[in-house]
């Protein structure tokens, strides 16, 4: 079946610092979801993109769909102590999701 | 606007008893909806959807099925756990435009321990 590639598999920066990850697939998406998910709860869909090249912020978070359709990344500037959990990209190359694996993200004070 | 409630959110079942965990939408009609696992510390694996009364896709063959008895209804069930199906359930809606699906809702999930 298809798969997502995520990248890095986790990380661990300082409060303050600025946050790049990535997702990348083997086939063409017709729409890229990211999300985020603490420990013991549901994961919560930060945004969702629906053309390539589109841009899309929701605060402290970018993401953009990339331009081939086969990747899309998730920037976080700033980050504070509630960032801590699991990032997971999504996409629909067809009806159902594909979920990535997760990056774990770890924040130091 | 739309919620989605899940429950158990915990629940310690011993090998061999039956499960039956029930996940419900509110505020959307025609919900495609789905059940996923989620083993410790890793990604989510798609078991079931369902995108209408009674209809129900299996992903992955094991010991669960899951049954759609109304439109925002959905239960994931078994009748002999086994240690194996420890984890994470996680219940998720989506919708579709026109043709297109588009994102998908998770519930807050259920810690199921088989022992």
């Amino acid at each position: 079946g298809q798969q997502l590639n995520q990248s890095p598999q986790s990380m661990f920066i300082q409060e303050g610092e600025d946050v790049s990850m990535n997702c990348t697939s083997s086939s063409i998406f017709n729409t890229w979801l990211w999300y985020k998910q603490d420990p013991g709860e549901g994961p919560v869909l930060l945004i969702a993109l629906y053309k390539a090249g589109e841009l899309t912020s929701n605060g402290r978070l970018t993401a953009q769909f990339g331009i081939t359709r086969k990747d899309s990344f998730l920037n976080i500037s700033a980050s504070i102590p509630s960032d801590v959990g699991i990032y997971f990209c999504a996409g629909l190359p067809g009806q159902n999701f594909v979920f990535g694996p997760g990056t774990r993200l770890s924040v130091l004070p | 606007s739309q919620t989605i409630h899940q429950w158990p959110a915990t629940l310690v079942q011993p090998v061999g008893s039956p499960l039956s965990l029930e996940c419900t939408v509110e505020g959307t009609s025609n919900p495609n909806l789905y059940w996923y696992r989620q083993a410790a510390g890793r990604g989510l694996q798609l078991l079931f959807y369902s995108v209408g009364i009674g209809q129900i896709s299996s992903e992955v063959p094991q010991n669960l099925s899951a049954s759609r008895p109304q439109d925002r209804q959905f239960i994931l069930s078994s009748k002999k756990l086994l240690l194996s199906d420890s984890g994470f359930y996680l219940c998720a809606w989506s919708v579709l435009w026109g043709d297109q699906n588009t994102e998908a809702f998770f519930g807050q999930g259920t810690r199921l321990t088989v022992v």
